[in-house]
């Protein structure tokens, strides 16, 4: 299995508060996202990331916020949480070439009361 | 733009019979597409993937899928279910120059006893 850990791995937070979600890897790889998965929407990639302080966008990227400092760690913050950014929340890896699949961690539960 | 459609959201079978998963795909390059299956409470794990080699794709827990450019299509098999394959499934699409994932929205199977 990939080296992928997400913390914490379920968190409880209320409507308005700051929260973090923490992606580390110890696989080296260039290429970290995150996605959020909802019933019915499949997955959903918010920020990605191409190299340390490189990152871009997804299609659901609105109220969140990304840094990488370092090659294994990729953060994901929600400024000001809302009810509607209850989720569960994975991170994925990818030492991107064509054919090259993602490796996803073991996700993060969120809830926004 | 690249975009996958997966036909059912919930898929149920009996044990020891076909199993018969679709994906259709919209992509305007050469595509790589990917199976993916999570488990309860799990993240998301490779089942297999189409990387132009060979249309017809095996992949693990006696899986496969084959590529039909004509139709546009890259379904999922496997001969005879079992409890185990008990999961939601994943198809993504990669097109060729693009470091980005998408997803359809899942389906989910069911094996009957």
């Amino acid at each position: 299995d990939a080296g992928i850990t997400q913390s914490p791995r379920h968190k409880v937070t209320e409507t308005g508060t700051p929260v973090t979600l923490r992606c580390h890897q110890t696989e080296n790889h260039r290429y970290m996202y995150w996605y959020r998965q909802d019933p019915g929407h499949g997955l959903r990639l918010i920020h990605y990331s191409y190299g340390v302080k490189d990152t871009d966008k997804g299609e659901v990227s609105d109220g969140y916020s990304v840094s990488r400092s370092k090659t294994e760690d990729f953060l994901l913050t929600l400024e000001s949480a809302t009810s509607s950014q209850t989720s569960v929340y994975f991170c994925a890896i990818s030492e991107f070439q064509n054919d090259n699949e993602q490796f996803f961690g073991p996700g993060t539960r969120l809830t926004v009361l | 733009a690249q975009s996958v459609t997966q036909l059912g959201s919930h898929v149920s079978v009996s044990e020891g019979a076909l199993v018969l998963l679709r994906c259709n795909y919209s992509s305007s390059v050469p595509p790589y597409l990917f199976w993916y299956v999570q488990y309860p409470n799990q993240g998301l794990q490779l089942l297999l993937k189409y990387t132009s080699a060979a249309t017809l794709v095996k992949g693990i827990n006696g899986f496969e899928a084959e590529f039909k450019k004509s139709e546009t299509s890259f379904h999922l098999t496997k001969p005879s279910a079992h409890m185990s394959d008990a999961a939601e499934y994943f198809c993504a699409v990669r097109e060729f120059g693009n470091e980005k994932l998408t997803f359809g929205t899942g389906t989910r199977l069911t094996i009957i006893p």
